[in-house]
């Protein structure tokens, strides 16, 4: 079983729509969870960070952590032709964790 | 040059060919990794260096192998690979305390022939 598992798309919405991002996750010991972007030819970008559970908004993002049902969440709102990308959940252990699990990814396109 | 950079950005190799990948950072960072993406699939973790001191090695096959001689530069050193080894090799760093932030390069577009 993989360690983070990611819907695995792809996504297509029209510009202005909400995008609803999901991943959940098996092992119960993880504490941070991050949002990462992947531009075609790109390389990741972190988007957002969450420790525990809870929600983080940064602009038209919203990070949510379920870790009771471990599940993990990103919302993006009034999406732009710009937003469109590759999603990447990602989990770790702690602050000292360097090996972070990714899910597989999660293909959006925005139309304008 | 600012934040990661990767060279060369593609390569074709054949499965008897010696290269290498080089990453540099420019972020002072004290953490550096070498992710193996492939399509459809998690990036992989293949190796960690912090302070040059290589914490994880994932179960890499030999035929890999990391070189990191400060902790703005690191390299992986290919040979005799398979084909199945085709994919996009990305580089990542992260500050001391803060590995789940990490700054990756482009990546290197790998093909074996």
């Amino acid at each position: 079983q993989k360690e983070v598992e990611q819907d695995p798309g792809p996504l297509s919405v029209p510009e202005g729509a909400i995008v609803s991002l999901n991943c959940t996750y098996s092992n119960s010991a993880f504490q941070y969870f991050m949002w990462y972007r992947q531009y075609s030819r790109k390389g990741p970008e972190l988007l957002m960070y969450t420790y525990s559970s809870g929600n983080k908004e940064d602009g038209r993002f919203t990070a949510q952590v379920d870790k009771s049902s471990k599940y993990i969440s990103l919302f993006i709102r009034d999406s732009q032709p710009s937003d469109s990308a590759t999603y990447l959940c990602a989990s770790s252990l702690s602050s000292n964790d360097y090996k972070l699990s990714f899910g597989a990814g999660t293909t959006v396109t925005v139309r304008a | 040059e600012t934040g990661v950079t990767q060279t060369p950005r593609h390569l074709v190799m054949g499965m008897t060919n010696k290269k290498s990948l080089k990453c540099e950072q420019h972020l002072g960072h004290n953490a550096m990794y070498w992710y193996k993406q492939s399509a459809k699939k998690p990036l992989e973790l293949m190796f960690v260096y912090n302070f040059k001191e290589q914490t994880e090695n994932n179960s890499v096959p030999s035929r890999f192998s990391p070189e990191c001689p400060n902790s703005s530069h690191l390299f992986l050193h290919l040979h005799t690979l398979q084909p199945e080894d085709s994919a996009l090799y990305l580089c990542a760093s992260s500050q001391e305390g803060r590995p789940y932030e990490q700054y990756f390069g482009p990546g290197t577009r790998l093909t074996v022939t």
